[in-house]
């Protein structure tokens, strides 16, 4: 059973530029939930989707926007990067909300 | 106050010894509590999950949950050195409705 799939893995983009992350999620799960991850801030909850509703939103600024498609694969847009927008972005997949969830790999992000 | 809380340490046991991981969470209405392990420049890994009052065992881990002091634990039992690794606690369910982690613990166990 294939698991999570993030891509790309990783991404190397420009202050002001903006930037697509892909998540295929494990075969019949149907809630996606993306996170950040930073040393200092440690995982931090950035939305939540369930059959392609928005189900739920952290605290992060309108840059940061989502969406989940009829196939549950999602996607997160972060748009006029910003250096502190480099982290490690980790999507992660269950049957229900808010259950057990798997993570992928993650995208690593920098910003420069 | 964070809504989940753990003591980043590092924990350090000997093999084979009693490692014990303790989080707090401060909504008080929250229902579902999860511990997942993440390894070096991997991502984080479901190890146990726990719902109600009391303990639940799985292997050499066993998750106890107190809801009254708002207090989820794991202690892993014979540790080894492939236990070494962040183990976070995350809550999910009550006012905010999300699934909130902790921003771990370093756990490293000494041959």
């Amino acid at each position: 059973k294939a698991g999570v799939t993030q891509t790309p893995r990783y991404l190397i983009k420009t202050r002001g530029q903006q930037v697509t992350l892909s998540c295929s999620p494990i075969s019949g799960h149907r809630s996606v939930s993306w996170y950040q991850q930073t040393p200092g801030q440690g995982l931090q909850f950035l939305f939540e989707y369930f059959s392609e509703t928005q189900r739920n939103k952290g605290n992060f600024p309108g840059r940061f926007s989502g969406r989940q498609f009829s196939n549950s694969r999602s996607e997160m847009n972060v748009s006029t990067l910003e250096l502190g927008d480099s982290a490690l972005y980790l999507c992660a997949s269950s049957l229900e909300p808010l259950g057990g969830y798997t993570f992928g790999s993650g995208t690593r992000l920098t910003v420069v | 106050q964070k809504e989940v809380e753990q003591n980043s340490g590092p924990l350090s046991v000997p093999e084979g010894a009693i490692a014990s991981l303790n989080c707090t969470y401060s909504d008080r209405v929250s229902q579902s509590f999860f511990w997942y392990r993440q390894y070096s420049g991997k991502s984080p890994e479901l190890i146990m999950s726990i719902y109600s009052n009391g303990d639940k065992e799985d292997g050499r881990f066993t998750a106890q949950l107190n809801k009254a002091s708002q207090y989820v634990s794991l202690l892993i039992r014979d540790s080894q050195p492939s236990d070494s690794a962040t183990y976070l606690c995350a809550v999910t369910g009550g006012a905010t409705n999300k699934l909130i982690f902790g921003t771990g613990t370093l756990l490293a166990v000494q041959p």
